[in-house]
């Protein structure tokens, strides 16, 4: 079975920190992905990556970055944390080039106060 | 533009069959999803329809794809309590070029009452 594993499910942060969301599959899978998820607004993408240090912009990759050093670990950073970046964060990953199905982590709900 | 619409909500009683339904916009997508999400998880892959079938059915699960009228639905027969969740359709995109990528609606909520 596929294992995506995220580093925390319960996170609590202050405005203006330093956040790391990491997330690690045990695949061998080329691709990986960040997503937020909020009421009413469904799955948004954040950023994906393709390959070790290669990365692409998604929807909404605003106060976001990340990082992709090893295949099996890609992170999320959150440069400063704002109120408005409180979410559910869901990894996931999968296979390439074709196919295109995903498995997902567990997720990382994230309080900003 | 690549879109996905679903409605948000489903309420159906136990036993009953529950049908979920989505649009889609890209017609050259290969392959189209359904993933249940539990309270508080992540998604889970239910089920998936290369786009050259009409149906696919796996156990309770019937999946019909119209490809002429960019439709698809997932059938849940003798729904269970254990089904409620939030159900996603997703279809293949190519975003920036890379395969991999999935558009996702906003997600189906089926209630199951007793």
């Amino acid at each position: 079975d596929v294992k995506v594993t995220q580093s925390s499910r319960y996170l609590v942060k202050r405005t203006g920190e330093k956040v790391f969301l990491e997330c690690v599959q045990d695949m061998d899978h080329e691709n990986m992905f960040w997503y937020r998820q909020d009421p009413g607004l469904g799955l948004r993408l954040i950023y994906f990556s393709y390959d070790v240090k290669m990365k692409e912009k998604g929807d909404i990759p605003e106060g976001y970055s990340v990082s992709r050093e090893k295949k099996e670990r890609f992170s999320l950073i959150l440069e400063s944390a704002s109120t408005n970046q409180t979410s559910m964060y869901l990894c996931a990953s999968s296979p390439s080039p074709v196919g295109g199905e995903q498995y997902f982590g567990p997720g990382t709900r994230l309080t900003v106060t | 533009g690549e879109d996905v619409e679903q409605s948000l909500f489903l309420s159906v009683r136990e036993g009953d069959s529950s049908v979920i339904n989505c649009t889609y916009t890209d017609s050259s997508s290969t392959y189209l999803y359904w993933y249940k999400q539990e309270p508080g998880a992540g998604l889970q892959l239910l089920t998936y329809i290369f786009s050259n079938m009409d149906m696919k059915q796996d156990q309770r699960l019937t999946v019909l794809l119209n490809k002429k009228d960019k439709h698809l639905s997932l059938r849940i027969a003798d729904t269970q309590t254990g089904d409620s969740a939030i159900y996603f359709c997703a279809e293949a995109g190519n975003y920036g070029g890379s395969q991999g990528n999935l558009i996702f609606g906003k997600g189906t909520k089926l209630s199951v009452k007793p």
